[in-house]
């Protein structure tokens, strides 16, 4: 079955360093899509990054970025040069046909 | 363009009450999903509308949850009787084209059942 681990259940880092948040997923699909969402402490999850399992480039939009390997199923997040704003719980996902299997969050603190 | 947009933000219920949620979609998105979380557990998946038909209610935990989509516009979960374990948040998402596009989510609905 589907499944998406992400181990850090809790990070906190000072205000400008690197984070990056782990992701592994399990899948018998050949084809699928890894999802990663922002929940901040306003509740609605925010779409960050949809990828699919046949494009391994990786991507970079701003301070993020995300780091696929099919080798090693992982689709890891890092944020640069962290933020305040960038507090909050996120979620990887992976698709399973028309739905979403989330992982468990990492929540991120980010300190002044 | 609004959002998806659910309704109540927080509900708290007795125990062996009814509570009814709704969610609006975006306008002419097809695809209409309902999540829950239940506290420290992951986001789980209860079903998927296309339109007003039920394309998958694999994930809704028991009878006690019925989910209506009328028209293909907004949908109502509604809870009856609510039991303790209800308690968490409900998500609603739509797409225009299901997971191979976006899926937009609401804020949640809270429910909390004493």
């Amino acid at each position: 079955a589907q499944k998406v681990t992400q181990a850090q259940t809790e990070i906190s880092v000072v205000e400008k360093e690197d984070v990056t948040l782990d992701c592994v997923y399990e899948t018998r699909d050949t084809t699928y899509y890894l999802f990663w969402y922002k929940q901040p402490p306003s509740g609605e999850l925010v779409f960050l990054i949809r990828r699919n399992s046949f494009d391994e480039q990786n991507e970079i939009s701003g301070r993020y970025s995300w780091n696929f390997q099919k080798s090693t199923s992982s689709f890891n997040f890092t944020i640069t040069a962290s933020q305040v704003v960038d507090s909050a719980v996120y979620f990887c996902a992976l698709s399973e046909r028309w739905r979403i299997i989330f992982g468990k969050g990492t929540r991120l603190h980010i300190l002044p | 363009e609004a959002g998806v947009t659910q309704f109540p933000s927080h509900s708290v219920i007795e125990k062996g009450q009814t509570v009814t949620l709704r969610c609006d979609p975006i306008s002419g998105h097809d695809n209409l999903y309902w999540y829950r979380r239940v506290m420290g557990k992951e986001i789980k998946f209860l079903l998927h509308f296309v339109k007003e038909s039920k394309q998958d209610e694999s994930g809704m935990p028991n009878n006690r949850f019925l989910a209506e989509r009328t028209g293909g516009t907004y949908s109502t979960l509604k809870v009856q009787p609510a039991e303790l374990e209800d308690s968490g948040v409900y998500f609603c998402a739509s797409s225009l084209s299901g997971i191979s596009g976006e899926l937009f989510f609401g804020e949640g609905s809270r429910l909390t059942v004493l």
